[in-house]
Parts: structure tokens; sequence; C-alpha cells
């Protein structure tokens, strides 16, 4: 079945620190790939997506690139802010049979002034 | 204006209660879901509809019994609840389960307390 790994947190960086959280995954086929974000108290909400090999989403100055031969999606962020504090989640959805998204276990965040 | 609401937002019962989180959504999408997500952040998929019709049943105790009377509401209903039923339930919903990159868009939760 499908499956989704993330490193575990929580992640404490300072502010303008580099960020990488690590996302590999098992699936049959070709997936498409998510970072979900979840601020204290929300609802998760998209970050960004690739949606086949080589692609690389990009928002909000966070990246992640869709590698095939080593099955991952890390996102990185060059200089993160106290603002960016939050539970980051990977996530995958197959393009056949179950079509729900699979998340990781979710990373937590905390940035340091 | 909220694309998918929830409510309650905050639920606290007493075990062996019976109870609904009803959710909508205004985005015209044709795909409602639910998650749980536990204590420790873990999400897990527990049931999902498109355009009125059940896709996805996962093994949920049959205690849990969702229903969507029409393609924008997927409402949750539990019955004789448990302590371990303690948890938020997020909605869900997204354009077509069947098409392309399925981009999902989150409600706020709804954090269930079974005392």
């Amino acid at each position: 079945g499908n499956s989704v790994t993330q490193m575990e947190g929580p992640v404490t960086l300072s502010e303008e620190a580099f960020l990488t959280i690590n996302c590999t995954y098992t699936a049959t086929g070709y997936p498409s790939l998510f970072w979900y974000v979840q601020y204290p108290g929300e609802g998760l909400q998209l970050l960004l997506k690739a949606t086949k090999a080589d692609d690389k989403g990009s928002n909000k100055g966070f990246e992640a690139t869709y590698r095939k031969e080593t099955t991952s999606f890390h996102l990185e962020k060059g200089s993160v802010q106290v603002s960016d504090s939050a539970v980051y989640f990977c996530a995958l959805s197959d393009r056949t049979g179950r079509r729900a998204l699979t998340f990781g276990s979710g990373t937590r965040l905390q940035v340091q002034p | 204006d909220t694309a998918v609401s929830q409510t309650p937002k905050y639920l606290v019962t007493q075990m062996g209660n019976d109870k609904s989180i009803k959710c909508e959504q205004n985005l015209g999408h044709d795909t409602m879901y639910w998650y749980k997500q536990d204590s420790k952040k873990f999400l897990k998929i527990m049931f999902s509809y498109n355009n009125k019709e059940l896709i996805i049943n996962e093994t949920v105790p049959n205690r849990f019994s969702p229903k969507s009377p029409d393609k924008a509401h997927l409402n949750l209903h539990i019955n004789s609840l448990e302590l371990g039923d303690s948890a938020v339930y997020f909605c869900a919903s997204s354009q077509d389960a069947f098409a392309g990159a399925n981009v999902l868009t989150f409600g706020a939760g709804s954090r269930l307390t079974v005392l």
C-alpha cells in the first residue's frame, strides 16, 4: 500500500536559518505529491504540489522537487521566519484505486526570533 | 466566505452519547472526505464520497456513519461515543477525486472530546 515517511520533529530553528524537512514515499505507479501546512488551531492548507518526476513545486519561499529515483519530496526554505512555525505534512495521491491523500506523520517546525 | 465549513468547532460529550458533525462546501467540488487527526497529529482517511456515492470506507467502527444528502454536504454521525473517539475530525473536498492531481481543501476541524 501507499505510505509517506517524514522526519520526526520538532525541528527548532532560529529566524533566517535554512530549513529542510525530509519526506520519502512508497506508492504504486506515479503519484502526485503535496506539502500541506497546519497552523495552530487551524485546518490544513496546501503549500505546494508536484505531479510528475523532476517537477518542482514552490510557494511562499518553500520548494520541493519530485525525485522519482530516490522516491523523495523534501521541503526546503532558504530563510525561515517566526510566522513559518507550524506542522508540515507530506502527502501523496495515487492515480489509480483509492483517491484520498495519504499523509505522513507531520513535522512540527518551531522558529525562534 | 468559508470554502469548507464544519460545525461544531468544539464538542464535549459523555461516553455513550450520539453526536453529529456537519460539513458543507461551497466550492462546487464533487468529492468530500472525513479525516481523523489523533493527539499525535496523525491524519487518517475515514470516508470519501464522490457525487453522493461512497468511494472510500476505511476500517472504521460501524458506530461511525457518514451521510451525504447532496454533493455539497457530508455529515458524520457517531453512535455510542467512546473515549478513543476523542480527536480532531477534518472535513475536506476536492474538485474530482478521479481527475488529475487530487488537491484537497480542508475545513478548520471539529475537536471532539469524550469524557
